[in-house]
């Protein structure tokens, strides 16, 4: 069975561009999640899709969004890009049954320069 | 605001040695996991720990869970070298949130 795959791996841009990031959730999966991982700042919740609805957010800037889409694959997008956007972003989904784990992809590596 | 320790945040231990990591939360959680990070990888799944009492072992590595003192152990029974790894453990609040996560204990073990 195929894991939670991302793309791209890794992304280059420069402050003020913006930048898209995809995921795709394990079959079966109806929840995305997306967490950033910054050096020295850990691992911190993003966002939390849901049957295509946004359900959650962390404590983030509205420049971070996204949305998921009817085959349950998700898209986050960062506008307005700033050095300190640097970071690895983990895609993780689970079944949202009781007792279900969440599952992460490899991960997306955003430069900013 | 859920707020996650973990403690040691680094460890360095020689094989076949027995440690514990400690993970602490500060309100009620139906949930925590422990996840295992290599060197620039993702995550991976160890255990997953759902109510006051729970005891999961999977090799080498036990997780135990007591809900009244909000506190989950991960116990490394005769180290190997396989196991030096950066170790997570997260929690799901009540709310419809994502999980919380410590700051991580970076594990070294040395032949």
């Amino acid at each position: 069975e195929a894991g939670v795959t991302q793309s791209p791996t890794h992304l280059i841009k420069t402050r003020g561009q913006q930048a898209t990031l995809r995921c795709s959730p394990i079959s079966g999966h109806t929840s995305v999640y997306w967490y950033q991982q910054a050096l020295g700042l850990g691992l911190q919740f993003l966002l939390w899709y849901d049957e295509g609805e946004e359900r959650n957010r962390g404590n983030f800037p509205p420049r971070f969004s996204g949305r998921q889409f009817p085959n349950y694959s998700s898209e986050l997008n960062v506008n307005a890009l700033e050095l300190e956007d640097s970071a690895l972003y983990l895609c993780a989904s689970s079944s949202n049954q009781p007792g279900d784990t969440q599952y992460f992809g490899p991960g997306t590596r955003l430069t900013v320069l | 605001e859920l707020k996650v320790e973990q403690n040691p945040l680094f460890l360095s231990m020689q094989e076949g040695k027995n440690y514990t990591i400690y993970c602490n939360y500060s309100t009620t959680s139906d949930r925590l996991y422990w996840y295992r990070q290599d060197p620039g990888k993702s995550l991976e799944s160890l255990f997953v720990l759902l109510s006051n009492g729970a005891v999961k072992q999977e090799g080498r590595l036990m997780a135990s869970l007591d809900t009244k003192a909000r506190l989950s152990t991960l116990h490394i029974t005769a180290a190997v070298h396989d196991l030096s790894a950066t170790y997570f453990c997260a929690v799901k609040g009540g709310g419809a949130d994502g999980l919380t996560f410590g700051k991580g204990t970076h594990l070294i073990i040395q032949p």
